[in-house]
């Protein structure tokens, strides 16, 4: 079953905060955060392990409440650069050791505008 | 370019026709994927290769047949398909956890109408 990520569009100016979250039905073993631009491919922006760590990436951050089964993205101080869509993509315990196997989310469009 | 190369770029189909998408990656990665982009649905897993071997056919329809000679290359080949298989198919490779690597690197995807 698909990860509900939300919401599902913001818009923001330069320099504000965002917080994009991604919420599971089921335990999960990992996170993963993409962005894609349109007419690009999506680009792996960080993973989140089960143990609740908080990861960073630049002005980009992001937490995994394993119990919850949530992930949250944050984006600080936002630039133009930042826009696209973003996905989660889910990974539950019982992928193939060698490979990962992610459901994704139905993305959430950001767009920063000057 | 991402690492992995996926060809063509576009293309258009006539239901009756074979044609086949092309993926390739120089990362070392050892385990590639093929996955489905529809307008306003998420992607969607269709198959997984971990090593050259398929580990995970997401109950897709038989007109679409992978192969995956070695690891650094990945093919679809497609036979009558109908118009709701109209969609940006996507490549995809990564490492082991183990490898310290993590995440997928995707491919610029295949833009596909089958008319």
């Amino acid at each position: 079953q698909q990860p509900v990520q939300s919401p599902q569009a913001v818009i923001l100016r330069e320099g504000e905060d965002a917080v994009i979250n991604c919420s599971s039905s089921k335990a999960l073993y990992s996170v993963h955060w993409y962005r894609q631009k349109h007419g690009e491919a999506p680009v792996f922006l960080m993973i989140l392990l089960k143990g609740g760590e908080q990861k960073g990436h630049d002005k980009i951050s992001a937490s995994f409440n394993e119990k919850k089964q949530q992930s949250s993205l944050y984006l600080t101080a936002s630039q133009l650069s930042y826009s696209g869509t973003y996905f989660c993509g889910t990974e539950d315990p019982y992928s193939g050791a060698g490979s990962y196997q992610l459901t994704f989310g139905k993305g959430t469009k950001l767009s920063v505008i000057p | 370019e991402t690492g992995v190369t996926q060809t063509p770029r576009h293309l258009v189909m006539g239901m009756t026709n074979k044609k086949s998408l092309k993926c390739e990656q120089h990362l070392g990665h050892n385990a590639m994927y093929w996955y489905k982009q529809s307008a306003k649905k998420p992607l969607e897993l269709m198959f997984v290769y971990n090593f050259k071997e398929q580990t995970e056919n997401n109950s897709v329809p038989s007109r679409f047949s992978p192969e995956c000679p070695n690891s650094s290359h990945l093919f679809l080949h497609l036979h009558t398909l109908q118009p709701e298989d109209s969609a940006l198919y996507l490549c995809a490779s990564s490492q082991d956890y183990g490898q310290g690597n993590y995440g997928y690197t995707f491919g610029s995807g295949t833009r596909l109408t089958v008319v």
